[in-house]
């Protein structure tokens, strides 16, 4: 089955305590997505990927990290992570060099930063 | 910010009505999507549209594009109880490279 998974589903730690979220997809696509979803906020991105070992900065990328070694896995890293960064984050990936832009996204973690 | 605008923010009808939402962009755009999000789930993508596009029908899924006015429509016919969840416009824009810009989504009920 054509999927993104997400690991942890549900996160809460404590202010400064390295995380990562891991992402990974099955179906080849180059393209990669972080995004946080606040209420009120909508989808705002954070890191994207077109292809392994190319990353750049969304639309909010301050206190995230992420790579991309592997075409499939795209983790997020949170080094010191502070409660402001509590949110549902998604990950989502697409095949536009195909022209399929529509992106496939994973169920989501949601993250509590006390 | 690019970011897309969604109208209403929340919209109430019975089954059996119309739904229509309505979406507002900045910059010229590739396409425009659709996304559905049932809650505190991740999104599904619905529809695509093209920028040369003007309308598309996927089962009781309409959408409009108007690139003079720059916003677009989604309208579900004949609703169900099941099509309660929140909806996205997500634009392609010519300038962002493969990069999607989400709107706030317009929170959709609808009673049995």
């Amino acid at each position: 089955e054509a999927q993104v998974t997400q690991n942890p589903r549900y996160l809460i730690t404590v202010t400064g305590k390295k995380l990562t979220v891991t992402c990974s997809q099955n179906m080849n696509h180059e393209y990669m997505s972080w995004y946080r979803q606040d209420p009120g906020l909508g989808l705002r991105q954070i890191y994207y990927s077109m292809n392994v070992e190319v990353t750049d900065k969304g639309d909010v990328p301050e206190g995230y990290k992420v790579s991309r070694k592997e075409k499939r896995n795209f983790p997020l890293i949170l080094e010191s992570p502070s409660p402001n960064q509590t949110s549902l984050y998604f990950c989502a990936s697409s095949a536009p060099g195909l022209e399929r832009y529509e992106q496939y996204f994973g169920p989501g973690t949601r993250l509590t930063v006390t | 910010s690019q970011q897309g605008e969604e109208d209403p923010q929340a919209l109430s009808i019975q089954e059996g009505e119309n739904a229509t939402m309505n979406c507002s962009y900045k910059t010229s755009i590739n396409n425009l999507q659709w996304y559905r999000q049932n809650s505190g789930r991740g999104l599904v993508h619905l529809i695509l549209i093209r920028s040369n596009e003007r309308e598309k029908h996927s089962g009781r899924l309409r959408v409009t594009l108007d690139t003079s006015k720059k916003s677009s429509s989604l309208l579900i016919t004949a609703s169900r109880a099941a099509d309660t969840a929140s909806y996205f416009c997500a634009t392609h824009y010519i300038i962002s490279g493969s990069r999607l810009t989400f709107g706030e989504g317009t929170q959709l009920t609808v009673n049995p």
